[in-house]
């Protein structure tokens, strides 16, 4: 167990709609990354969050945003659902920008 | 372009053996690399390497980190079935992590 937790589990959505995925962090650490995970691939970097500013973003369109709060948990919205949208989004959160990073259980994400 | 790549992408031994997974990295502002080990659903942290040529150990896991020649090994001793699962390797730079796609590891008993 890490600590950090997701919901939903699962969600299935249709193309064009729009989701939000939450992540609640261990207490305490003030950056917190999602990442979208395919079927056999590593992890994507989205983007990260420290200290509820966005620190850097990969190559994902705007349509994909996100939030933190200061109470350690963070969001991530994702409009406009494509078909290849369908991953397991994965947020993982550490103490600061420099050490490692602990993640949650992911939520498994279902466009059709 | 950033890069990390993982090889083998899969890896079959038996239980007993000896493995090696390596990572090799094209990554700018490079601040540390990690291997995380995913069974089922959330990676696992194993290893975060910033220094070349000292190794990190943990029970059968050990790694290392060469930042001359840009990549990283895994080594786990004596496997057991447990150990099967995706290793993976990431770089974290100033903004982003960059994670390889990972090596399959199945022992078999």
């Amino acid at each position: 167990e890490t600590g950090v937790t997701q919901s939903p589990t699962h969600l299935i959505k249709t193309r064009g709609q729009q989701v939000t995925l939450r992540c609640s962090s261990q207490s305490g650490h003030n950056t917190v990354s999602w990442y979208q995970q395919a079927l056999g691939q590593g992890p994507q970097f989205i983007f990260q969050y420290y200290r509820e500013e966005e620190n850097g973003r990969g190559n994902f369109p705007p349509r994909f945003s996100g939030l933190q709060f200061p109470n350690y948990s963070s969001e991530l919205n994702v409009n406009a659902l494509e078909l290849d949208d369908s991953a397991l989004y994965l947020c993982a959160s550490s103490e600061d920008l420099f050490s490692e990073q602990y993640f949650g259980p992911g939520t498994r994400l279902t466009v059709t | 372009e950033d890069k990390v790549v993982q090889s083998p992408l899969s890896l079959v031994v038996h239980e007993g053996d000896t493995v090696t997974l390596n990572c090799s990295y094209e990554v700018t502002n490079f601040r540390s690399l990690l291997w995380y080990k995913q069974e089922k659903k959330a990676p696992t942290f194993l290893f975060m390497l910033t220094s070349s040529g000292i190794e990190k150990k943990s029970g059968r896991l050990s790694s290392i980190l060469d930042k001359k020649e840009l990549f990283s090994i895994l080594n786990i001793t004596a496997t057991q079935t447990g150990d099967s699962a995706v290793y993976l390797c990431a770089v974290a730079r100033g903004d982003k992590i960059i994670f390889g796609k990972g090596t399959r590891l199945h022992i078999l008993p």
